[in-house]
C-alpha cells in the first residue's frame, strides 16, 4: 500500500467546472505539498500546507491532520489548467512520499 | 520566489556513453538537493540526496557508480548517468533544499538511450 494516495487518477472537466482532487496519507507529516507537472514534465510546487486551507487565485487546498486527508481544488477550469497534480507528503523525518498523481483535462 | 534551474531539459545519447545533468538554484544557497527518477504513469522515486561538501546518500537499489553525484557548490549539483543504457532513459528532476527556503523542483530532464 503507497503512503499517499490519490483520487482520481484521471479526470476530464469541461471548462468552467469546479475541480476537487483528494489525497489521503498514511505517515506522520510534517507539511503537505501540492505540485503541477506541465506536459512537459517541469514541477511547480503550488501549495505547501500544514493546516487548515490556503488559496491563491482559482486554487484552493485543503488539509484535515486528524483524517490525514488533503484535497486540492480548481474553481473555474480553464483549459491551461490541463496538467498532472502531484501530492506530496513531507514526513517527519523530511522525506517526501508523493502519490501517482491525477491527470486533469479541461476541455475548451 | 526560489527558482531551480536544470539543464538540459531534453538528451538523447547512444548506449555506453555518459550524460551529465545539471542543477542549480539561482537565487538561494542549496544546501541540499534531492535527486529523483521518473517512470511513465508513476511517482517520482527518489535516488539521491546530496549535501553541499558530502558525498551523496544513495537510496537502496541505486547504483553509485552508475549514477554519480557532485554537490560540489552550494548552487550547483550534477547527476551524471554513466555507461548509460536504454534502461535508464527515464525523466530525472532534481529538487533543492535551502535556509528559509522550501523545497524548489527543477523542471527536469528527459533521457532517451538510443
Amino acid at each position: 500500500k503507497n503512503e499517499v494516495e490519490q483520487s482520481p487518477q484521471n479526470l476530464t472537466a469541461q471548462e468552467g467546472e469546479f475541480i476537487t482532487i483528494n489525497c489521503s496519507y498514511s505517515v506522520g507529516i510534517s507539511a503537505l505539498h501540492w505540485l503541477q507537472q506541465h506536459p512537459g514534465g517541469g514541477i511547480v510546487s503550488l501549495f505547501m500546507l500544514s493546516s487548515g486551507k490556503k488559496k491563491h487565485g482559482r486554487l484552493i487546498a485543503t488539509i484535515n491532520i486528524q483524517e490525514k486527508h488533503s484535497s486540492l481544488h480548481i474553481t473555474a477550469s480553464h483549459p491551461r489548467d490541463s496538467a498532472v497534480y502531484i501530492c506530496a507528503a513531507l514526513s517527519k523525518g523530511n522525506q517526501f512520499y508523493f502519490g501517482t498523481g491525477t491527470s486533469l483535462t479541461v476541455i475548451p | 520566489g526560489a527558482v531551480v534551474s536544470q539543464h538540459p531539459s531534453r538528451v538523447i545519447c547512444k548506449s555506453g556513453t555518459s550524460v551529465k545533468i545539471e542543477c542549480r538554484s539561482l537565487d538561494f544557497q542549496a544546501t541540499t538537493m534531492f535527486w529523483y527518477r521518473q517512470f511513465p504513469k508513476q511517482s517520482l522515486m527518489l535516488m539521491a540526496t546530496s549535501n553541499e561538501g558530502s558525498k551523496a546518500t544513495y537510496e537502496q537499489g541505486v547504483e553509485k557508480d552508475k549514477f554519480l553525484i557532485n554537490h560540489a557548490s552550494l548552487t550547483l549539483s550534477t547527476l551524471t548517468v554513466t555507461s548509460a543504457h536504454p534502461e535508464d532513459s527515464s525523466f530525472y528532476i532534481c529538487s533543492a533544499r535551502g535556509f528559509g527556503y522550501g523545497y524548489t523542483f527543477g523542471s527536469g530532464t528527459r533521457l532517451t538511450v538510443v
